[in-house]
Formats: structure tokens, C-alpha cells, sequence
């Protein structure tokens, strides 16, 4: 069973179009995030959702817009791509305790922006 | 905000020999600190962690120590496999309420050899 899975794992396209990636956690957890992992491997939060509100919005560009429609899904769109969009992006989730929760990655989706 | 520094970036090590990889933190609000491994093409996988009540704990070949007072934490493999092989995370959170992110080091590149 696929604990936390996204959907494209590939993703290429070109500058300024739009698109989106799904994620999906079926742990029956309360809490989920994005995360980025440029080429040097380094990861930084993006968002958190806890029971589908907005909980961290790191600075990221208004182009980049969370979307929650229950507590098992939390989706990325993205607009106006641009080169330095392309990375892998990792949904996790967690089960939002609020005391100390452990992270379960998804297997990333790796935008390519042309 | 939190910044968590980790060392060495990569590490080579001949099978059956042990691995170190430290980071240190900068927030004393800190109280959990997870270790994630990361294959090639996957998402990060947790390992083992350590919450700030407790100093060391060992899970088989792996083991995390803290230090709270220097605000550093360390991983311990003892003898390695080439399966070993992979990019390792260190995190820090002040897991104080749902939906606090991970605050990761940069990685490091275990090459394990036969």
C-alpha cells in the first residue's frame, strides 16, 4: 500500500504554461506539506496544511498555490512557470498531533521547466 | 529562524566500517530531530530520530546522539553494507504545533564499497 503518493512523478513543459501535482496520503493523517529539493539537494518547506488550513507559507512566489479539498489530499498548482521552478517537489504528511509528529515523504515529482 | 548545519557532505567508507554524519542547530526551541535517508530517485525515508528528553537512542546499526547543550546531534552506523549507500538528511523542528515544518541540513553522500 502507497502511504503518501503523487501524481506526475515526471513533469516537463515549457516556461509560462500552468500545471499542477497532486498528492494523496492514506494514513489517515491530519496534516500535509510540500517541500522543494533544488539540484544541490537541499530541501526547504514550501507549505503545511493542518485539517485543510493554511499553516506555513514559506516565501515562495504567489504563482505557487496550495490547494487542500480534504484532509487526504493536498494538490500544488503552479503558474507561469519558470526556469528556476525546476526541482523536485515532495508532498509529506503527518499526523498533526502538534507534538512531535513524524514526516512521510511521497516519492517527489520532478519538474522539468523548458 | 531555525539553521541546521551538517557535515561532512560526503563520506566514503569501505564496507564493515562505521559512519559518523553530525549537525548542529541553532534554535533551543528545538525538540525533535529526525534522520532521513534518501536513494536515488526516491523521497527521503525516516530512519530513526531523537526527541530533546532524550541523549542517545539505537535502532540495530544506526544510532542518533543529542547534545542540548551544544545543540548537536549525530548519526552512527556501525557495520556498513553497500545498501548503506544513499544521501542522508538531518532535521530539525520545534514540533510546538501541527503543521511545524523540518528544517533540513544540506545532505550527505554515504558511498559504501565493497
Amino acid at each position: 500500500d502507497t502511504a503518501v503518493s503523487q501524481t506526475p512523478k515526471y513533469l516537463v513543459t515549457q516556461m509560462g504554461n500552468d500545471k499542477s501535482i497532486k498528492c494523496e496520503q492514506n494514513l489517515g493523517h491530519d496534516t500535509m506539506y510540500w517541500y522543494k529539493q533544488d539540484s544541490k539537494k537541499f530541501l526547504k518547506i514550501m507549505f503545511s496544511y493542518n485539517n485543510k488550513e493554511l499553516i506555513i507559507n514559506e516565501t515562495v512566489p504567489n504563482r505557487f498555490s496550495p490547494k487542500s479539498p480534504d484532509k487526504a489530499h493536498l494538490n500544488l498548482h503552479i503558474n507561469s512557470l519558470e526556469l528556476g521552478d525546476s526541482a523536485v517537489y515532495f508532498c509529506a504528511s503527518s499526523q498533526g498531533t502538534g507534538v512531535i509528529d513524524e514526516q512521510f515523504f511521497g516519492p517527489g515529482t520532478r519538474l522539468t521547466v523548458l | 529562524g531555525e539553521n541546521v548545519e551538517q557535515h561532512p557532505s560526503t563520506l566514503s567508507v569501505q564496507e564493515g566500517d562505521s559512519a559518523v554524519i553530525k549537525c548542529t542547530y541553532s534554535d533551543s526551541a528545538s525538540n525533535y530531530f529526525p534522520w532521513y535517508k534518501q536513494e536515488l530517485g526516491k523521497g527521503p525515508q525516516l530512519i530513526i530520530d531523537i526527541r530533546s528528553n532524550v541523549g542517545e537512542k539505537k535502532d540495530q546499526r544506526i544510532a542518533v546522539t543529542l547534545n542540548k547543550t551544544a545543540k548537536h546531534f549525530s548519526l552512527h552506523i556501525t557495520e556498513t553494507q553497500p545498501e548503506d549507500s544513499a544521501v542522508y538528511f538531518c532535521a530539525a523542528s520545534p514540533a510546538n504545533q501541527a503543521g511545524t515544518a523540518l528544517i533540513f541540513g544540506k545532505g550527505t553522500t554515504l558511498s559504501v564499497s565493497s
